[in-house]
């Protein structure tokens, strides 16, 4: 298995542009996991779904991002419209079960950069 | 409420000196502790879980429950050691699902 793969590995953008962020789970993953890593803030947790279901989405910032799993292979984080301070790293892991007795298992990231 | 706190964001040591980097939680009820690491050019991944009770590359972590602390300890450090760590923290109150990450502290082990 090739891990969790994420798509695209660095995007470029400009102010005001739609951004989609894609990720493919580990095949037989229920969780799937959302995140955000900036130098200020460390990584935050922003959304997760089990079974393609959202279920906290605490940690979405704002109305301007969005998360869907259409299926059990594919999940998009969209940002519309984008801004500068959206910059950072986001990475998606996915985990067989519940719990912690599960590993979260990290794909490689996206690194956006909005100017 | 969950917090992880990570004090140092960088540390720097020389090959073979101890290492120790500061992890300090937040949380009222029972958690869950573990360190990721990140190295270069990799991904983040699990190091060590305080329930399990084991040490991973000669690194071992004690959960304090009197001082909220989970330390992640190794007595001589090496250079292959030199990444980005993560003290990460989950409660029952979430079913476990949530990890709460530290701001990280990225472990420079010079020769």
């Amino acid at each position: 298995d090739a891990g969790v793969i994420q798509s695209p590995r660095h995007e470029v953008t400009e102010m005001g542009q739609e951004v989609t962020l894609r990720c493919k789970p580990i095949s037989g993953h229920d969780y799937l996991f959302w995140y955000r890593q900036t130098m200020m803030r460390g990584l935050e947790l922003l959304i997760y779904f089990n079974n393609n279901v959202p279920i906290d989405d605490s940690g979405m910032p704002e109305d301007r991002f969005s998360a869907k799993m259409p299926n059990a292979s594919f999940s998009t984080l969209k940002i519309q419209p984008s801004e500068p301070r959206d910059s950072a790293v986001y990475f998606c892991a996915s985990s067989l079960g519940p719990g912690t007795q599960y590993e979260q298992y990290f794909g490689p990231g996206t690194r956006l950069t909005v100017t | 409420a969950q917090r992880v706190t990570q004090p140092e964001k960088l540390l720097s040591v020389f090959k073979g000196a101890p290492v120790e980097l500061k992890c300090n939680y937040s949380y009222s009820g029972s958690p869950e502790l573990f360190w990721y690491v990140q190295y270069s050019r990799q991904r983040l991944q699990l190091l060590l879980r305080h329930i399990s009770r084991e040490s991973i590359k000669g690194f071992t972590a004690d959960l304090n429950k009197g001082e909220t602390s989970f330390h992640l300890k190794k007595p001589f450090a090496q250079e292959e050691d030199s990444a980005m760590y993560y003290c990460a923290l989950s409660g029952a109150d979430n079913a476990g699902n949530m990890l709460t990450f530290g701001g990280g502290t990225r472990l420079m082990v010079k020769p």
